[in-house]
């Protein structure tokens, strides 16, 4: 049974950083093709895909938040993580992780709100 | 960036009809492999999104074959025929042919 879970700070100040971590069970970030995406999604508002990380440690990240993303994995924990640098209102959202199998998102978590505030 | 516009941004339906979404691309997602990488997601309320549809016309695991998808190019299509009324929510098309990986805006599925 595949399962991710996101969890951060909740609340965090403008220019901090924001630090996720998503704990999965189910499949290895070891396996061969294998990878964990994060997204993000203001209240109401659409879907962000944000970044990649695969088995071979191969990064992707979404260009529109320019050096602010860092992706890293624990692979024995069966853990991945999202750094944001330099945070403000507008990073205010859902995040969530999911995972990458062939297909973008065939299994998601839950998500965790974040909210940047001074 | 590409643009995936959907369309209608809000949809009205009776528990049994069948409906259609369009998700169209400001560019075509037909990569040089002849692969096309386009998706589609349901955000039900208060819930995380999940796949339903995968490289176009690929029903995802456990989705009802009520759900189809199809397309080409730069213009892509999720129908339901009969809708129930656990399908309602959101819906997202994705693209993953060209860097960054875009969403559409979403179309929202309502009980008439």
């Amino acid at each position: 049974q595949v399962t991710l879970k996101e969890s951060g700070p909740g609340i965090l100040q403008p220019s901090q950083t924001l630090s996720l971590t998503c704990t999965f069970s189910g499949f290895s970030l070891s396996t061969y093709g294998m990878g964990v995406g994060w997204i993000r999604q203001p209240s109401g508002k659409g879907l962000e895909w944000l970044a990649n990380i695969w088995w071979d440690d191969d990064k992707y990240y979404n260009p529109s938040l320019k050096n602010r993303l860092t992706i890293s994995k624990d692979t024995s924990n069966n853990q991945a993580f999202l750094k944001i640098t330099n945070v403000d209102t507008a990073d205010t959202a859902t995040y969530y992780c999911a995972r990458i199998w062939n297909t973008p998102g065939d299994y998601w978590g839950q998500g965790v709100m974040v909210t940047v505030s001074s | 960036d590409v643009v995936l516009t959907q369309t209608p941004s809000t949809l009205s339906a009776t528990i049994g009809q069948s409906v259609s979404i369009s998700c169209r691309s400001s560019q075509s997602l037909l990569d040089s492999a002849g692969n096309t990488y386009l998706y589609w997601y349901l955000q039900r309320p208060g819930q995380s999104p999940q796949l339903l549809i995968y490289l176009v016309s690929n029903l995802g695991s456990g989705v009802p074959n009520r759900f189809s998808g199809s397309g080409s190019g730069t213009d892509f299509t999720l129908k339901i025929s009969g809708v129930e009324a656990e399908d309602l929510g959101v819906y997202y098309c994705m693209q993953a042919t060209h860097a960054p990986w875009t969403f559409g805006g979403g179309t929202k599925l309502e009980l008439k």
